[in-house]
């Protein structure tokens, strides 16, 4: 079944302890991107990668890290987790065709809490 | 870079009524426009996208409407429905690729 997975989905911590947010996709995408989802505030882009090695900054990257080694996997990294990155996550993935971006699809979402 | 405006930020309807909801972009270069629904504690999902090439396309009940000379595009959902209910978001996508997100609406849908 092709799909987006993401690991944690639910995920309780304290501030400055890191933790790492996995992302995988089984779609041979080259896209793949991390939002955050808050209240009012609609879906804002952190990170997005457009191959193996190429990732860029989106819109409110500040206090995250991203990776992409394989093609598969984007992990998020949150180096040193703060209260006001409480939020749910979602990664998304989509082919990069010659029209340039395809339909993304949405893993189910990691619901993270900062203590 | 990309910004995108959606309006209502909530719509209520009677069932069987038609619901519109309405979005702005500012980056011209912009050429795609999807549209996602996201039921409560659910993934967005794809509803319908429409290229900048592309005037209107429609889907059953759900269409959408794209003036690249105003920047702005709908999405026409007629014959509405209480499974209908749940927050809609436009998105463009501007330069490399990205997508930028519309703030929501939430629709719901009365029988």
């Amino acid at each position: 079944e092709a799909q987006v997975t993401q690991n944690p989905r639910y995920l309780i911590t304290v501030t400055g302890k890191k933790l790492t947010v996995t992302c995988s996709q089984n779609m041979n995408h080259e896209y793949m991107s991390w939002y955050r989802q808050d209240p009012g505030l609609g879906l804002r882009q952190i990170y997005y990668s457009m191959n193996v090695e190429v990732t860029d900054k989106g819109d409110v990257p500040e206090g995250y890290k991203v990776s992409r080694k394989e093609k598969r996997n984007f992990p998020l990294i949150l180096e040193s987790p703060s209260p006001n990155q409480t939020s749910l996550y979602f990664c998304a993935s989509s082919f990069q065709g010659a029209l340039g971006t395809d339909t993304q699809y949405f893993g189910p979402g990691t619901r993270l809490t900062v203590l | 870079g990309e910004n995108v405006e959606q309006h209502p930020s909530t719509l209520s309807v009677q069932e069987g009524d038609s619901a519109v909801i309405k979005c702005t972009y500012s980056d011209s270069a912009s050429n795609y426009f999807p549209w996602y629904k996201q039921e409560l504690g659910k993934r967005p999902q794809l509803i319908i996208d429409i290229r900048s090439n592309v005037g209107e396309k429609k889907d059953q009940r759900i269409a959408v409407t794209l003036n690249k000379t105003a920047k702005h595009f709908s999405l026409h959902i007629t014959e509405t429905q209480p499974e209908d209910s749940a927050v809609y978001f436009c998105a463009a996508s501007g330069r490399y690729s990205t997508l930028t997100f519309g703030k929501g609406t939430m629709l719901l849908v009365s029988p």
